[in-house]
């Protein structure tokens, strides 16, 4: 099973901040397996970014996935108030697919 | 619109069993691939299920292998989790999503319904 490990647990961040949330995999997996989803209190998960970096429809431009192996980013340039939420990475192409334990990301 | 509708959810006790159901709309249901995903309260996100778009092909995490089964019936645009033999560790919000392929993130996902196992 790919493990994989987010950090930070959670991020203090104003609006108009930049943020950058790190996966890292157990193991190595192609970028194209590694998906961001955002959630936000008492709803369910959208999904942000696919393929390690691209975005999903009507996802704005400020959201960007990279990273290659064993480490991904996730970086939001320029905090909206509505960022303000727990955001997960995903790796769907070795079952069981598994997902991190999340970034939570608070305002300061 | 995509819209993704869960039911079927609720209490029950330990060994138990609860049948939920996802109703698609929006979509040409029959042609994608979909899944069950589970969140204890206040815990992370965790695969449960995926079925093929004719049902084929079935995968489940280890942990519900044997005590629940996944299916679909595409003339109702609707996917089922038959989920036998509940356990405590089961109790979750548990919320059905499309895949375009086998080979795809988990595109869109419903509102989630609650299962509670409890004595």
């Amino acid at each position: 099973e790919i493990v994989l490990t987010q950090s930070p647990g959670t991020l203090s961040l104003s609006p108009g901040d930049r943020a950058t949330l790190s996966c890292r995999a157990s193991q190595s997996i192609s970028g194209t397996y590694l998906a961001w989803y955002q959630q936000k209190p008492g709803q369910a998960p959208r999904l942000l970014i696919y393929g390690a970096s691209s975005r999903a429809t009507g996802i704005p431009d400020r959201f960007s996935g990279s990273g290659s192996g064993t480490d991904f980013t996730l970086t939001i340039t320029g905090l909206e108030p509505e960022d303000f939420a727990v955001y997960y990475c995903q790796q769907f192409g070795s079952s069981p697919y598994t997902f991190g334990l999340g970034t939570k990301v608070q305002i300061k | 619109d995509v819209q993704l509708a869960e039911s079927g959810g609720g209490s029950v006790q330990p060994g138990g069993s609860l049948r939920l159901s996802c109703v698609a709309s929006g979509l040409p249901y029959s042609s994608y691939w979909m899944a069950w995903v589970r969140q204890a309260p206040g815990k992370g996100l965790e695969w449960v299920a995926n079925i093929k778009h004719d049902g084929g092909e079935r995968y489940y995490v280890d942990s519900v292998k044997g005590r629940f089964t996944v299916s679909r019936d595409n003339a109702k645009n609707s996917l089922y989790l038959q989920m036998n033999s509940l356990r405590a560790e089961d109790t979750a919000m548990y919320y059905c999503s499309i895949r375009n392929t086998a080979w795809s993130p988990f595109d869109f996902w419903g509102q989630g319904i609650l299962v509670t196992v409890s004595s």
